[in-house]
């Protein structure tokens, strides 16, 4: 089952560059589009999500680009900082007529910023 | 910041055995769920809980597994005859009405 895609396991990005992190997925149903940080030891923390109404959402450094056309959304970082290297994973929504809103997760990118 | 608490962060169990997974989600979040992740693969939805009973839950959640919210506060996962690929790191997640999940530390669940 390969709802949710990252098909980078790695990216290595110099500080003060910019981080693209990318994900694919093949669900029409998903609605709501969100992103998570992992560190080892801890859960996943969130960061940023987009509803499927829209193209870009931007906090911060951290923006998120969806194209629904090509069921393909990326995360960037601008300017990437060594403290943003984690594990950062996709996940996707389903819409339900209930309010569940389990999460569909991508494997995940392991993103090392070098300083 | 409020926070969800999971213990134990570390469980050994004999294969066959019973655990138990513990949680304490935010106190005013509404939604509750387990999610796991064996090593190397994706994180997986198990269960989701809302007014005192299973909203949804995976194929995965079968009748091994149960989830319980005791007392208003804690939400626990039992499975009953652990198997050995029930071994994988269980994250326990809890959000009020919006999109604001959060998730605990996870329990590292190993099954020998």
């Amino acid at each position: 089952d390969q709802q949710v895609k990252q098909n980078s396991p790695s990216l290595s990005v110099q500080e003060g560059r910019i981080s693209i992190l990318n994900c694919d997925y093949t669900n029409s149903m998903f609605d709501y589009f969100l992103w998570y940080k992992k560190y080892p030891a801890e859960g996943p923390t969130f960061l940023i999500s987009i509803s499927s109404i829209k193209d870009k959402n931007e906090d911060g450094r951290f923006t998120v680009f969806l194209n629904k056309s090509a069921k393909h959304l990326s995360l960037h970082i601008v300017p990437s900082q060594p403290g943003d290297s984690a594990v950062y994973f996709c996940a996707a929504s389903p819409y339900n007529a209930g309010n569940n809103r389990k999460l569909i997760w991508g494997l995940g990118t392991s993103l090392a910023v070098n300083p | 910041e409020p926070e969800v608490t999971q213990t134990p962060s570390h469980q050994v169990t004999q294969m066959g055995q019973e655990v138990i997974l513990r949680c304490v989600p935010i106190s005013n979040h509404l939604y509750f769920y387990w999610y796991r992740q064996i090593l190397g693969q994706k994180v997986e939805f198990l269960v989701s809980f809302y007014n005192n009973e299973i909203s949804e839950k995976s194929e995965i959640f079968d009748d091994q597994f149960s989830v319980e919210r005791p007392d208003g506060s804690n939400f626990t996962l039992k499975i009953r005859s652990t198997k050995l690929e029930d071994s994988a790191m269980y994250f326990c997640a809890s959000r009020r009405d919006s999109w604001g999940y959060t998730f605990g530390s996870g329990t590292r669940l190993t099954v020998v």
